[in-house]
């Protein structure tokens, strides 16, 4: 079942723009995680963030974790089209066992 | 060395062909996945792996066929599928299962079409 729900499914931005993404999720977790995937590609994992954490950051990207809204947010800073891809949260699922991706949101950033 | 490899990239197949997928790893990790993804969808598990041995098997149909020789490479053998079978297929592996701490590192997937 999948756990974790993006939104927007779509974003389409102009290069230089910032891109917010969200993940909504159902049952407690102890970690999340954002993949990127480029068309018809392998995911590749961006970053994580553990349950007790608020804020997370790794170059251009920030991503931010809300447990009592179940909920985390992925920003792109200062967006390349190079970032365009599709993106994914994935949580622990039930039992914390496996990884659970959600539906991804799509960017499109326009050079 | 944080590559998976899989081979082929592409596969063409007739519903009554045997063919097998390879995936393998170098970084000694212990737990192995295969996913389909079908067109804007997510990844969706079918087999995990861990320390060689069967571990997950998410109801997938009996004409999809797990294998993991050693620590290092996964197979998905193929036989008598069906043209919705079509999609996308990764492997990944992790350091270990039971925790999402570990990353999964993917591969290129194997773009499957069944005709």
């Amino acid at each position: 079942s999948q756990q974790g729900e993006e939104d927007p499914q779509a974003l389409s931005i102009q290069e230089g723009e910032n891109a917010t993404m969200n993940c909504s999720y159902k049952t407690s977790i102890n970690n999340l995680q954002w993949y990127r995937q480029n068309s018809g590609r392998g995911l590749v994992h961006l970053i994580l963030i553990r349950s007790n954490e608020r804020e997370k950051h790794s170059g251009r990207l920030r991503v931010t974790l809300d447990t009592s809204k179940k909920s985390s947010s992925l920003l792109i800073t200062a967006s390349r089209a190079a970032d365009t891809a599709s993106y994914f949260c994935a949580t622990d699922g039930d039992g914390g066992y496996i990884p659970t991706f959600g539906r991804g949101t799509s960017l499109i950033v326009h050079p | 060395d944080t590559e998976v490899t899989q081979t082929p990239k592409h596969l063409v197949m007739g519903m009554t062909n045997k063919k097998s997928l390879k995936c393998e790893q170098h970084m000694g990790h212990r737990a192995m996945y295969w996913y389909k993804q079908k067109a804007k969808k997510p990844p969706e598990l079918m087999f995990v792996y861990s320390y060689e041995k069967l571990s997950i098997n998410e109801s997938v149909p009996s004409r999809f066929s797990p294998e993991c020789p050693n620590s290092s490479l996964l197979n998905l053998h193929l036989h008598a599928l069906q043209p919705e079978d079509s999609a996308l297929y990764l492997c990944a592996s992790s350091a270990r299962t039971g925790t999402l701490t570990d990353t999964q590192y993917f591969g290129p997937g194997t773009r499957l079409t069944v005709l």
